[in-house]
């Protein structure tokens, strides 16, 4: 149980494009998702926190109107980073909270973004 | 501020011996206390937590972690290194002031390098 994906795993794009990644828990309801951007051998650097049906709460730091977030349901969780450039290339991981009795967050494998 | 820190960028240990990954703490409020692994291009996989109980936390793959109140720290341990342990190693705390959110401060991370 408690299982989250990615999709997709790896997008390489041109510059100036939007790109939407998906997160779902696919065995339980996620009542609170959390996106986070991983640069090369660092930390996660968490981006936003989005809970269903309400707006996402960001981090300082990082652009809203960038990072798009809609979590249109208790297992599907969107980011889209919107007129990307190389500069956003990085890894965005994707993890998921609410099974019930564990307040441990369960992870996505990740999207690899490559913006070209 | 709350926040942790795991002092070591790198770990080297040969495989059978035993080895620690350090995680230091400091939160308002009772920690709860989270280690997290991360292989390579790949989402980051829950180990063991500590809320609250025993000290002494087993989690999977053979690890175990120590919490000490005393010291505000929260070990990473295992009697028996093994080659396929090499990864990413990240402890995090629960953020008191995250609300139900369960969001998590993490720490730098630690590479652990397991040589045959």
């Amino acid at each position: 149980g408690a299982v989250v994906s990615q999709h997709p795993s790896r997008v390489i794009c041109k510059s100036g494009t939007s790109v939407k990644i998906e997160c779902r828990s696919l065995d339980f309801q996620a009542t609170t998702m959390f996106w986070y951007r991983q640069f090369p051998k660092k930390s996660l650097m968490l981006m936003a926190t989005s809970n269903e049906g309400s707006k996402a709460t960001y981090e300082q730091g990082v652009e809203k109107d960038k990072f798009l977030i809609n979590h249109a349901s208790l297992t599907l969780s969107t980011l889209t980073v919107t007129s990307a450039h190389p500069e956003d290339s990085s890894f965005y991981i994707c993890s998921a909270n609410g099974l019930a009795g564990r307040n441990e967050q369960f992870f996505g494998p990740g999207t690899r973004l490559t913006v070209l | 501020a709350q926040s942790v820190a795991q002092p070591e960028d790198q770990v080297n240990v040969a495989e059978g011996n035993p080895l620690t990954v350090k995680c230091t703490y400091s939160v308002s409020g009772n920690p709860y206390l989270f280690w997290y692994v991360q292989y390579p291009n790949r989402g980051l996989q829950f180990l063991l937590k500590y809320i609250t109980g025993d000290n002494l936390v087993k989690g999977s793959y053979g690890f175990e972690a120590e919490f000490n109140k005393s010291q505000t720290s929260f070990h990473l341990k295992k009697p028996s290194a093994l080659v396929s342990d090499s990864a990413l190693y990240f402890c995090a705390v629960r953020d008191y002031y995250g609300g139900a959110t369960n969001k998590l401060i993490f720490g730098t991370g630690t590479l652990l390098a397991v040589q045959p």
